[in-house]
């Protein structure tokens, strides 16, 4: 297993400009995360996903972002417009179903600076 | 009550130490603790993990020690390796019908000097 695929690994882009990140999950996995990490705040979880129906986005940070997850084996994480404090790695996670759901496994993340 | 407060920060230890890492929680509904292990340029990768009905739990050099009346629970790295340098993520999650959401501590950075 290829394990979570994201892209692009690196995305340099400039304030104003909508960025779209990619992830796929696990084949077979039930449940999907986006979590942002960065220095001051730590790994923070924006959003989840169950049998692609969002279930909690309580972490997404304002209307700027939004995420989306059209089938099992794809889901994107858009911030339009993109700001300077969006500047952080963010990782897609997934998890299979129970037992064992508790497990995270995560993909190597996009670095994502906005100029 | 959804904090996951970790300690310390950094830390740094010879090889053949055993480095601790703490963490204490305040949301008495948490009922699964894992720690995550992060290489630079990596996402994090599950280590151990323990539930409130044990006390510790050991996987090779890996420790959790679990403190269910002081809510807290820590990492010891027995014989402690210069690979074993990476950060270092306590969390947890609540819930019987847990779908996975964690919530994780601030880190801590381990070096492991040889």
């Amino acid at each position: 297993d290829a394990g979570v695929i994201q892209s692009p690994r690196h995305e340099v882009t400039e304030m104003g400009q909508e960025v779209t990140l990619r992830c796929k999950p696990i084949s077979g996995h039930n449940s999907l995360f986006w979590y942002r990490q960065t220095m001051m705040r730590g790994l923070e979880l924006l959003i989840y996903f169950n049998n692609n129906v969002p279930i909690d986005d309580s972490g997404m940070p304002e209307d700027r972002f939004s995420a989306k997850m059209p089938n099992a084996s794809f889901s994107t994480l858009k911030i339009q417009p993109s700001e300077p404090r969006d500047s952080a790695v963010y990782f897609c996670a997934s998890s299979p179903g129970a037992p064992g759901r508790e497990k995270l496994f995560f993909g190597s993340g996009t670095q994502l600076s906005v100029l | 009550q959804q904090q996951v407060k970790q300690s310390p920060q950094s830390l740094i230890v010879q090889k053949g130490g055993i480095p601790i890492i703490n963490c204490a929680y305040e949301n008495t509904a948490f009922d699964y603790f894992p720690w995550y292990q992060q290489f630079p340029g990596k996402g994090p990768a599950l280590l151990i993990a323990i539930r409130p009905d044990v006390s510790e739990k050991k996987e090779g050099r890996f420790t959790i020690s679990f403190n269910k009346s002081a809510k807290q629970f820590s990492l010891h790295i027995m014989d402690s390796q210069p690979g074993d340098s990476a950060t270092y993520f306590c969390a947890a999650s609540k819930g019987s019908s847990n779908t996975g959401k964690l919530i994780f501590g601030q880190g801590t950075t381990l070096q492991v000097k040889p």
